[in-house]
């Protein structure tokens, strides 16, 4: 059974529009981590927190924005979203630093 | 050069084979080492960790790592066709924010045909 929930499972929506892309986690883990994939490629870390109120951009530049007010929760924002964003948004949480880990199952965004 | 390669594949195996998954990673500073399971349109699932040489059994699966020639490799026995899907190879990364950061390589394709 999942730990970690992202909704919504799939959204189609129009370019402009106001997005917000949920992750919570049941597990109390401190790190959580944001992913981007697109098909048949490699998983590219856009966002991570170590904590509440600590958060960081990753390696792929994304226009999107996160907030960790909660432990366990760790919202994705896009203010207007684009035909680029189209793409599978992966989030994660781990224990400790050399932990593996768990993955949510994913929304997957199409704007049109 | 990327950081963590795989070979995208196809591999390609029989049912019952052995399957050899094979990952090279650029910074010799990681420490932990992990192989995730990615069925097509779902999320990865961690299926073996290792953090030390040598090799780390658990069921079918067995993880080789050989920190001197940075490779880590994944091997299946017994290969089944639920066992068809991406295998993505994923490197701790070090650094001064100490995160735990993981690095994903592209990942590769196994097909086991029955």
């Amino acid at each position: 059974e999942a730990d970690i929930y992202q909704t919504p499972r799939y959204l189609v929506i129009g370019t402009g529009k106001k997005i917000t892309l949920e992750c919570s986690q049941t597990m109390g883990h401190d790190k959580m981590y944001w992913y981007q994939q697109d098909p048949g490629m490699e998983l590219h870390l856009i966002h991570y927190s170590y904590g509440v109120n600590s958060t960081e951009k990753g390696d792929l530049s994304s226009e999107s924005t996160v907030s960790r007010i909660r432990t366990e929760h760790f919202p994705l924002t896009l203010e207007s979203a684009r035909p680029s964003h189209t793409s599978q948004y992966l989030c994660a949480s781990s224990e400790y630093e050399y932990s593996g880990y768990t993955f949510g199952s994913g929304t997957r965004l199409t704007v049109v | 050069q990327k950081e963590v390669e795989q070979n995208s594949g196809p591999l390609s195996v029989p049912e019952g084979a052995i399957a050899s998954l094979n990952c090279t990673y650029s910074d010799r500073g990681s420490q932990s080492f992990f192989w995730y399971r990615q069925y097509s349109g779902k999320s990865p699932e961690l299926i073996m960790f290792i953090y030390s040489n040598g090799d780390k059994e658990d069921g079918r699966f067995t993880a080789q790592l050989n920190k001197a020639s940075q490779y880590v490799s994944l091997l299946i026995r017994d290969s089944q066709p639920s066992d068809s899907a991406t295998y993505l190879c994923a490197v701790n990364r070090q650094g001064s924010s100490n995160t735990g950061k993981l690095i994903f390589g592209q990942g590769t394709t196994l097909q086991v045909k029955p």
